[in-house]
């Protein structure tokens, strides 16, 4: 089985700092994970996918993320948030005999001028 | 990259009546499509998993007579809300496997319905 964890359902950020979402999963096999964002009454943007290629992720906008089978975390970060980064953003999980995706619960940016 | 159409972005109706979802792969062919549930400020809810040509897997304590999904081409999927109640109001999403090089999910931009 596959959930994933997201930590923190509102993140607060000036314009200009870091971004750090955080994500832990849990699944029986290798995971494939995944971030989205989605803006309100709009459905999900694919910002970036872990495949099991590359540890370290580079998505859209400037977002990347790290896979770390270790701590079971796929973190999102972008290292200067801009005021169009303010939206909800998901991390899902996908794997095994499973074809669909197994959500958190989401984590509202803020970005503060 | 692959894109889902999906219609309408909103819709009121009253209840007792029914409503119908659309969501269609532009330019590719969705052998599989999955519908979401969302509500306010929630994370996405799984509710059916449709295959082209049969029938739509519903998840536990969705009502399969309530919500009829058909897939019967593999560029259309519909979800129809029947006999809807307020309770029923939400945001609805649809959402495609794709496959091939650049595998993954791609979703439509959503329905909210309100039922009055």
């Amino acid at each position: 089985a596959q959930s994933v964890t997201q930590l923190g359902s509102h993140v607060s950020v000036s314009e200009g700092a870091l971004v750090l979402l955080r994500c832990n999963y849990s699944s029986s096999v290798p995971p494939y994970l995944f971030w989205y964002v989605q803006y309100p009454n709009q459905g999900l943007q694919l910002l970036l996918k872990y495949t099991s290629a590359a540890t370290l992720v580079k998505g859209i906008n400037g977002f990347e993320a790290e896979f770390k089978k270790s701590e079971t975390s796929f973190h999102l970060t972008k290292p200067s948030a801009h005021m169009s980064d303010a939206a909800e953003y998901f991390c899902a999980v996908s794997g095994g005999g499973a074809n669909n995706l197994f959500f958190g619960t989401g984590t509202r940016l803020t970005v503060i001028p | 990259g692959a894109v889902v159409s999906q219609h309408p972005s909103r819709v009121i109706c009253k209840s007792g009546t029914s409503v119908k979802i659309e969501c269609r792969s532009l330019d590719f062919q969705a052998t599989t499509m999955f519908w979401y549930r969302q509500f306010p400020k929630q994370s996405l809810m799984l509710m059916a998993t449709s295959n082209e040509g049969s029938k739509a897997t519903y998840e536990q304590g969705v009502e399969k007579d309530k919500f009829l999904i058909n897939h019967a081409s593999l560029t259309l999927s519909t979800l129809t809300v029947t006999s809807a109640h307020p309770e029923d109001s939400s945001f609805y999403i649809c959402s495609a496997r794709v496959s091939g090089g650049e595998w993954g999910y791609t979703f439509g931009s959503g329905t909210r319905l309100t039922v009055v």
